[in-house]
């Protein structure tokens, strides 16, 4: 069975950046995407960007072009997910998601809550 | 870039049938994904591909898609069904993912 096992909650500063982990178990090729979605509270869901597995190569929505850095590291099967120049808005759960090059989201993980605050 | 219109809305009686839509344009010449979000969770997927479920999903949830309009079509509504339902479709114009606006079901 795959799992998503997420980093825990994080507590920012405006302006400073938050990472986030995002561990696969249960599942031991390299033929998937991994997305990052957004949803801040009471909102819908956002899609912030997707990491391809077979070539490491990331593609970011437009909202969050220049501030969203995802990368993967293999020896452990982990996808990071880098928010900078964090703001109030970006108070939100943050969740990744695997797709098996199907294009939709298979498996979740439980969401990590990032809160931004002076 | 692409949008996706969902009503805020639902509201059905159990054992009645909410119907659930998903307005793009062209959205019929699409592949469209549905989401189900139960309060403090993450979503689930109940529909991929238009019209298939994944494995454990009831055979009450079905869908449809053709036109502008995708369509969720939950028959026999149940309490535990009452959650916010999303739509997805991926954009090959552009390679990204979109979500659709969400629609609140409420069991009364």
């Amino acid at each position: 069975e795959v799992q998503l096992v997420q980093s825990g909650a994080e507590v920012k500063k405006p302006g400073s950046a938050v990472k986030i982990s995002c561990t696969v178990s249960g599942y031991r090729f390299t033929d998937y995407f991994i997305h990052w979605v957004q949803q801040a509270p009471g909102q819908g869901l956002e899609w912030m960007g997707l990491i391809d597995r077979e070539n490491d190569k990331p593609i970011y929505a437009e909202k969050f072009q220049g501030r969203v850095t995802i990368t993967a590291d293999t020896s452990t099967d982990t996808v990071y997910m880098e928010l900078s120049s964090l703001r109030s808005e970006d108070t939100a759960v943050y969740y990744c998601a695997i797709d098996f090059h199907s294009y939709y989201m298979d498996v979740w993980g439980k969401g990590t809550t990032v809160t931004v605050s002076s | 870039s692409y949008v996706l219109t969902q009503p805020p809305s639902v509201s059905v009686a159990p054992g009645q049938t909410a119907t659930i839509t998903c307005g793009g344009n062209n959205i019929g010449t699409k592949s469209v994904h549905w989401y189900q979000q139960r309060p403090g969770q993450a979503p689930v997927p109940v529909v991929h591909d238009d019209s298939d479920r994944p494995s454990g999903i009831p055979e009450r949830f079905s869908g449809s898609n053709s036109g502008n309009t995708a369509t969720l079509t939950i028959s026999r509504v149940e309490a535990g069904d009452e959650a916010d339902y999303y739509c997805q479709v991926w954009d090959s114009s552009t390679g990204h993912f979109v979500f659709g606006t969400g629609t609140k079901v409420t069991v009364l």
